[in-house]
C-alpha cells in the first residue's frame, strides 16, 4: 500500500510569491492534516479536512489556505511569501477523524521543503 | 491553552541500555496520544498510538505508556541500538480536535 506522497519535495520561492503544494493520502484514508516545522517553532498545526471540510485551523494568516478534493487528495496555498515562511511543510493522512471511538494514528509524508529568499 | 513539553531536548546513550523519554501535557481532556520518530530531514514515523481509555501500547522494542491524571507520557526503549538515533516526538490530540505537538527529544545511541 503505498504511503503519503507530498509534491513537489524542494521548492525555491521569492518573497510576495505564492505557492501551492500537494498532498495524496493513503489510499482509503479520508482525513489529511497539514504542518509546519521550522526550527525554532517546532511542529506546528495549520489545518485539518475531512471529506473536501476544513476540520480544524491552526493559529496562522489568512495567508495559509487549504482545500481537500472528492478524492482526498489535499493542496494547501501560502500567498505573498515571506522569508519566515521557510519551513517543511508536512502532510499527514488518517483513516478517520474525530468519530466516536475511532480517533485513528496519523501517517506522514515526507515533507514538502520551502525555501523563501 | 494545551502545552505539551519534552525533556529533555538531547540524550545520547551507550548501545544496548534501555531508556526512557519524556512527554508531559497540561489539558489531561484528549483523545489520544501519538509517538513519532523523525530521521533528519525526513517526515515522520508512527511508532505507537494511546487512547485516552487506555494506559499503555507496545510494539517490539518500545513502550508507551499514558498516565492523564498526571499528564504524562513515557517511551520506554529497550536494548538501544545506533539505528534508534533520531529525534522522537509525540503528540496529543485535544477534545478540541486540534493537535499538539512537543519539540521532541533528539537521541543519539552510542555505538
Amino acid at each position: 500500500k503505498a504511503g503519503v506522497t507530498q509534491t513537489p519535495r524542494y521548492l525555491i520561492k521569492t518573497r510576495g510569491q505564492q505557492v501551492t503544494l500537494s498532498c495524496s493520502p493513503i489510499s482509503g484514508h479520508r482525513s489529511v492534516s497539514w504542518y509546519q516545522q521550522t526550527p525554532g517553532q517546532g511542529l506546528q498545526f495549520l489545518f485539518e479536512y475531512f471529506s473536501e471540510t476544513q476540520r480544524n485551523k491552526g493559529n496562522f494568516p489568512g495567508r495559509f489556505s487549504g482545500r481537500q478534493f472528492s478524492n482526498s487528495r489535499s493542496e494547501m496555498n501560502v500567498s505573498t511569501l515571506e522569508l519566515g515562511d521557510s519551513a517543511l511543510y508536512l502532510c499527514a493522512s488518517s483513516l478517520a477523524l474525530g468519530l466516536a471511538g475511532m480517533i485513528h494514528e496519523q501517517f506522514f509524508g515526507p515533507g514538502t521543503r520551502l525555501t523563501v529568499l | 491553552k494545551q502545552e505539551v513539553t519534552q525533556i529533555p531536548a538531547a540524550l545520547s546513550v551507550p548501545e544496548g541500555e534501555n531508556l526512557v523519554l519524556n512527554c508531559s501535557f497540561t489539558d489531561s481532556a484528549i483523545y489520544n496520544l501519538q509517538w513519532f520518530r523523525q530521521d533528519p530531514g525526513k517526515g515522520l514515523t508512527s511508532l505507537l498510538l494511546i487512547q485516552s481509555s487506555q494506559r499503555e501500547q507496545t510494539s517490539g522494542r518500545l513502550n508507551a505508556s499514558l498516565d492523564k491524571s498526571s499528564g504524562r507520557s513515557t517511551l520506554y526503549i529497550a536494548a538501544s541500538q545506533p539505528g534508534d538515533s533520531a529525534t522522537y516526538l509525540c503528540a496529543v490530540r485535544g477534545r478540541d480536535d486540534k493537535i499538539i505537538f512537543g519539540k521532541g527529544t533528539r537521541l543519539h545511541i552510542l555505538p
